[in-house]
């Protein structure tokens, strides 16, 4: 059974540009959360998205963007990157309804802004 | 204010050693807590939750004062494989309701 899975693990990238991170959450979970957590900080939420509609969100500017697809997969998207987004971006999942509520979350995606 | 306040860290105790964790939260809304472990450039792993009854897993305790809204953890005997960073997590909610995070308080058990 795989659990949360994120791509890419570590990646580059350049102010001003954009970045696309991907996240397969737990088999059989249909709620995926994504949060950012800056070097020495606890991670924030920044948005949450079920049945491919944002269902809630955090205090993250509109650069800040999402999807979901209908195998429950996600997309995080930063448009206009800034050195502060600098980040661990962690994707979260699981079961709306369901009777455990256990988040699972991957291992995260290390975005670096130069 | 932040919402959930940890104890600031570092804490190097010997092995054997016993250690707590202190966290406050400001939202009298929240209804589900919870303790995480993370290791180094890992991702949080859920230790426990917490309930206000209070609550043991082998040598961790976790304790709730709502009436306070101050949460602790303490763990006996200290291993070296228990450092780590220790996140204490409040919601307002249960299930998919997002999680607050502190800072984390980083401990290292030393031999």
């Amino acid at each position: 059974d795989a659990g949360v899975t994120q791509s890419p693990t570590h990646l580059i990238k350049t102010r001003g540009q954009q970045v696309t991170l991907r996240c397969s959450p737990k088999s059989g979970h249909d709620t995926v959360s994504w949060y950012q957590q800056a070097l020495g900080q606890g991670p924030q939420f920044i948005f949450q998205y079920y049945e491919e509609e944002e269902r809630q969100r955090g205090n993250f500017p509109d650069r800040f963007s999402g999807h979901q697809f209908p195998n429950y997969s996600s997309e995080l998207n930063v448009n206009a990157l800034l050195l502060g987004d600098s980040a661990l971006y962690l994707c979260a999942s699981i079961l709306t309804g369901g009777s455990g509520n256990t988040i699972y979350f991957g291992e995260g995606s290390w975005l670096t802004v130069v | 204010r932040k919402e959930v306040e940890q104890d600031p860290g570092p804490f190097n105790v010997p092995e054997g050693a016993t250690v707590a964790f202190n966290c406050t939260y400001s939202n009298s809304a929240s209804q589900s807590f919870f303790w995480y472990r993370q290791d180094c450039r890992k991702e949080p792993k859920l230790l426990m939750s917490v309930y206000s009854s209070g609550n043991e897993d082998g040598r961790f305790t976790a304790q709730l004062n709502r009436a306070s809204q101050y949460i602790s953890l303490l763990i006996r005997d200290s291993k070296l494989s228990d450092s780590a960073t220790y996140l204490c997590v409040v919601s307002r909610g249960s299930g998919n309701t997002p999680l607050v995070f502190g800072k984390g308080t980083r401990l290292s058990v030393i031999a």
